[in-house]
């Protein structure tokens, strides 16, 4: 059974600073890799989808990673804003597009 | 394009009683799911479907019903409400399964059963 992993569970950074947020699974035969982002109240946005043939996926300001041999990914946030505080998930994807969560990071990027 | 609409957002249901909660998508996608999200916690899948007339259990199943008779729609079934089930409920669909689809979430419904 798929188990994924994000560690921590909040993360507080002034702005401008540069956010790591990390995802570990433990089966590495996934189909891809997601990473969503929550702001209070609201549903999921996607944000990057990394296919398991991918090492990363870039827009703009955000930068994700995939290693499947090591079951990581990680979330790169470059130059980070008060408008990027919010949570975020990442999940992996498993056949017939089952997306497994992890519980997410909280984020506050502060003024 | 609405994309994937939910209804109701709020509700409050006595233990035992009944709901549906409503999930609509106007992007013609063949994959539809129900996740629940607890506090401070990831999502967990409760059913799927593949398209119309086909549905599938998750991770959560227990307690819940769903049916899929249109593409557009995929209505989540409670049928005795206890307070375990207290959790915002999120809808989601997707185009056919290829690795490189996003899945499209719903605003979700957030449901007290006291």
């Amino acid at each position: 059974k798929q188990e994924v992993t994000q560690i921590p569970a909040a993360l507080s950074v002034p702005e401008g600073e540069n956010l790591v947020l990390n995802c570990s699974f433990t089966d590495s035969a996934i189909y891809n890799l997601q990473w969503f982002r929550q702001d209070p109240g609201k549903g999921l946005t996607s944000l990057l989808l990394i296919q398991s043939s991918q090492r990363e996926q870039t827009s703009g300001r955000l930068n994700a990673s995939l290693d499947k041999s090591s079951g990581r990914s990680t979330l790169y946030i470059a130059a980070s804003q008060p408008g990027d505080s919010a949570t975020y998930l990442c999940a992996a994807e498993a056949a017939g597009n089952k997306l497994t969560f992890g519980g997410g990071t909280r984020v506050l990027v502060k003024p | 394009n609405a994309g994937v609409t939910q209804t109701p957002k709020f509700r409050i249901l006595k233990i035992g009683q009944s709901m549906t909660l409503q999930c609509a998508q106007d992007m013609n996608h063949n994959y539809m799911y129900w996740y629940r999200q607890d506090p401070g916690m990831g999502l967990k899948l409760i059913y799927y479907s593949v398209g119309a007339g086909i549905t599938d259990k998750g991770e959560v199943p227990n307690g819940y019903n769903v049916s899929r008779s249109t593409t557009e729609d995929f209505p989540l079934r409670l049928e005795l409400a206890a307070p375990s089930q207290t959790s915002v409920y999120f809808c989601a669909s997707s185009p056919l399964a290829q690795s490189s689809y996003e899945q499209y979430f719903g605003p979700g419904t957030r449901l007290t059963v006291t």
